[in-house]
């Protein structure tokens, strides 16, 4: 079955270490992102990408960055900088691709990080 | 820029009855989608029914309904015969269809938590 694999579900580092979450998708879908959710704050987008090679800045892009070298992968890393990095991260992607943004989200099922 | 509230942080029901989430929104766009996503304690994002804002007949997907009320900006989520798996945060979202600037992006609302008592 088609789908959206996060790894891992639960991650765990120490506070001034880079961390990256993977995000791989088999649904041939063109367009990914990177949300975050923490409690009371609904979903905030981090980054996305409409295709490979290619990705822009969300709501709350600070302290993170993102790769798109194949279409089905989209890591997001947590660098140093980020100032509150604990939160639940959910990748998703659409069909949407060129000038046409009527595809609904499919998600994964999220990586919870945990920085102590 | 767009924004969707709900104003009811958590709302509960009684096993086989029926519920109505809130949600309003804000934009000045006349063509867009409006989606429910329901997410459960396994945290997995799960699309619920969706609406195409120049559809004027409200979407159904079996026990799940919706009140679009365009001018209003209003978009209510009901659910008929409420079950015990229906227990989740729920999720009202907003999305342009245009193309162009920050139009790719899903806008979500904080969520409701919706409790089903047996």
């Amino acid at each position: 079955d088609g789908g959206i694999t996060q790894s891992p579900k639960y991650l765990f580092r120490k506070e001034g270490q880079n961390v990256t979450l993977s995000c791989e998708q088999n649904l041939n879908h063109d367009a990914m992102y990177w949300y975050r959710q923490d409690p009371g704050q609904g979903l905030r987008l981090i980054y996305y990408s409409q295709i490979v090679n290619d990705f822009q800045k969300g709501d709350i892009a600070e302290g993170y960055s993102v790769s798109r070298e194949k279409k089905e992968s989209f890591p997001l890393t947590v660098t140093s900088a980020q100032k509150n990095p604990t939160a639940f991260y959910l990748c998703a992607s659409s069909r949407d691709s060129g000038n046409s943004y009527n595809s609904p989200l499919h998600f994964g099922n999220g990586t919870r990080l945990t920085v102590t | 820029a767009q924004t969707v509230t709900q104003s009811q942080p958590e709302m509960s029901v009684q096993e086989a009855e029926t519920v109505t989430l809130s949600c309003t929104y804000d934009t000045s766009e006349s063509d867009y989608y409006l989606f429910w996503y329901k997410q459960p304690p396994s945290r997995q994002m799960i699309l619920v029914i969706r609406q195409e804002a120049y559809k004027q007949q409200n979407a159904t997907e079996n026990r799940f309904s919706v009140n679009f009320q365009k001018a209003a900006k209003s978009f209510s989520l009901k659910i008929s015969d409420s079950q015990l798996g229906d227990a989740a945060m729920y999720f009202c979202a907003y999305r342009s269809r245009e193309s162009g600037g920050s139009n790719y992006k899903l806008t979500f609302g904080k969520g409701t938590l919706l409790t089903v008592n047996p």
